[in-house]
């Protein structure tokens, strides 16, 4: 069954605590995305990754950062976390003509 | 960065009505996917439009890529209560990985 799992799906965290939310597809997809969703704000892109080691900003990047260091794998980290990053998190994962998106991580930056 | 106009905002409709929601952009796009989301889960993907002009169906929902290819527009024909949630569109311009969305059109259907 095609998946995108996240962990944790909660979080409460205080400021400047780092943290790692990870992300992880087993459908062998080269593109993998976070997005962060905000009441009245939509879904904005933080980072993307076209394949392995090949990572680029979205729309908002800024207090973030990921890697890609394996395929399936796409963590998404905030080293100094801020009240402002209170948000829900979503992974997604894309291949030719899909998208899965991930169940979501609501985090709460305190 | 490109944004993406959607609307309406919110839709309040009965049960059997057709629906049509649309997105419009200041910049062209490549690539132009619909969503929908349920409350507490990620968004589906429900249709991918990749051409200009194109017009793509998946059971009772239909979209269109624009011709200018600056706008698209999605259809629910004969609305029923499980249609109920929040349909985005996004766009993608140069590659699969950078998208741009709407910020959703919320619709409610009564029984």
């Amino acid at each position: 069954e095609a998946q995108v799992t996240q962990n944790p799906r909660y979080l409460i965290t205080v400021t400047g605590k780092k943290l790692t939310v990870t992300c992880s597809q087993n459908m062998n997809h080269e593109y993998m995305s976070w997005y962060r969703q905000d009441p009245g704000l939509g879904l904005r892109q933080i980072y993307y990754s076209m394949n392995v080691e090949v990572t680029d900003k979205g729309d908002v990047p800024e207090g973030y950062k990921v890697s890609r260091k394996e395929k399936r794998n796409f963590p998404l980290i905030l080293e100094s976390p801020s009240p402002n990053q209170t948000s829900l998190y979503f992974c997604a994962s894309s291949g030719p003509g899909e998208q899965y998106f991930g169940p979501g991580t609501r985090l709460t930056v305190t | 960065g490109q944004q993406l106009n959607q609307s309406p905002q919110s839709m309040f409709i009965q049960e059997g009505e057709d629906v049509s929601m649309n997105c419009t952009s200041s910049s062209i796009f490549n690539t132009w996917l619909w969503y929908k989301q349920d409350p507490g889960e990620g968004p589906v993907l429900l249709i991918a439009l990749y051409k200009a002009g194109e017009l793509t169906s998946n059971g009772r929902l239909t979209a269109q890529f624009g011709i200018t290819r600056k706008d698209s527009f999605l259809n629910i024909s004969a609305s029923i209560p499980s249609d109920v949630g929040i349909y985005f569109c996004a766009g993608q311009l140069f590659n699969a990985g950078k998208s741009t969305f709407g910020d959703g059109t919320t619709l409610t259907v009564k029984p």
